[in-house]
């Protein structure tokens, strides 16, 4: 069955402290995953895609396909950082199911001052 | 450009009756995905269209959720009758390339509450 696995529900961290959101999927194939970002009365926008490699607001993901994850990762967190970000992976290649994206529970990031 | 474009932004309704959600997507987009998240679920997958055709509607949960996009613009999604389970944030996103590679344009959600 597919799965995707966010540990940690809430993630507490000082400003200017590293941060590591994780994720990890159960999927067969090549899955494509993706991180969302939800702030504070916003819509769910998109933050990086594992395709890309890009580096987005400061926060990188590596996708690991022997462990299974894709963990979020920011050196420095900044208050403005504070969100739910939520992995998403979808099935990958084109045709039938392989669009839709199943997201995980969300954690919850709060950077403090 | 414009974003996606969800109507009502809140809902509130009593078991029994009907509501109906509207989704406009990005100019151009042909696909087109409902999601819901439950209180205290994940964010799930309903159905997707391509155009106006249903590419994959796994998702539903039952015959009283109908969705509809006639000429393959804005979509409606139908609850009929609403019961109280069906309460949440229902979202609509679109995305303009096959594969979605590119990844989804969230719109603001509707939230429903079944009372």
């Amino acid at each position: 069955a597919q799965r995707v696995t966010q540990p940690e529900k809430l993630l507490s961290v000082f400003k200017g402290a590293p941060v590591e959101l994780k994720c990890n999927y159960s999927y067969s194939g090549s899955p494509e995953l993706f991180w969302y970002v939800q702030y504070s009365r916003q819509r769910l926008q998109l933050l990086l895609r594992h395709i890309s490699r890009e580096s987005i607001k400061g926060f990188t993901a590596d996708l690991n396909k022997g462990e299974t994850s894709f963990h979020l990762k920011k050196p420095f967190a900044q208050e403005e950082d504070s969100a739910m970000y939520y992995c998403a992976p979808r099935k990958g290649g084109s045709g039938g199911s392989n669009y839709k994206l199943t997201f995980g529970k969300g954690t919850l990031l709060t950077v403090n001052p | 450009e414009a974003g996606v474009t969800q109507f009502p932004s809140h809902s509130v309704i009593e078991k029994g009756q009907t509501v109906t959600l509207r989704c406009d997507p990005i100019s151009g987009h042909d696909n087109l995905y409902w999601y819901r998240r439950v209180m205290g679920k994940e964010i799930k997958f309903l159905l997707h269209f391509v155009k106006e055709s249903k590419q994959d509607e796994s998702g539903m949960p039952n015959n009283r959720f109908l969705a509809e996009r006639t000429g393959g613009t804005y979509s409606t999604l139908k609850v009929q009758p609403a019961e109280l389970e069906d309460s949440g944030v229902y979202f609509c996103a679109s995305s303009p390339h096959t594969t979605g590679a590119y990844g989804y344009t969230f719109g603001s959600g509707t939230r429903l509450t079944v009372v």
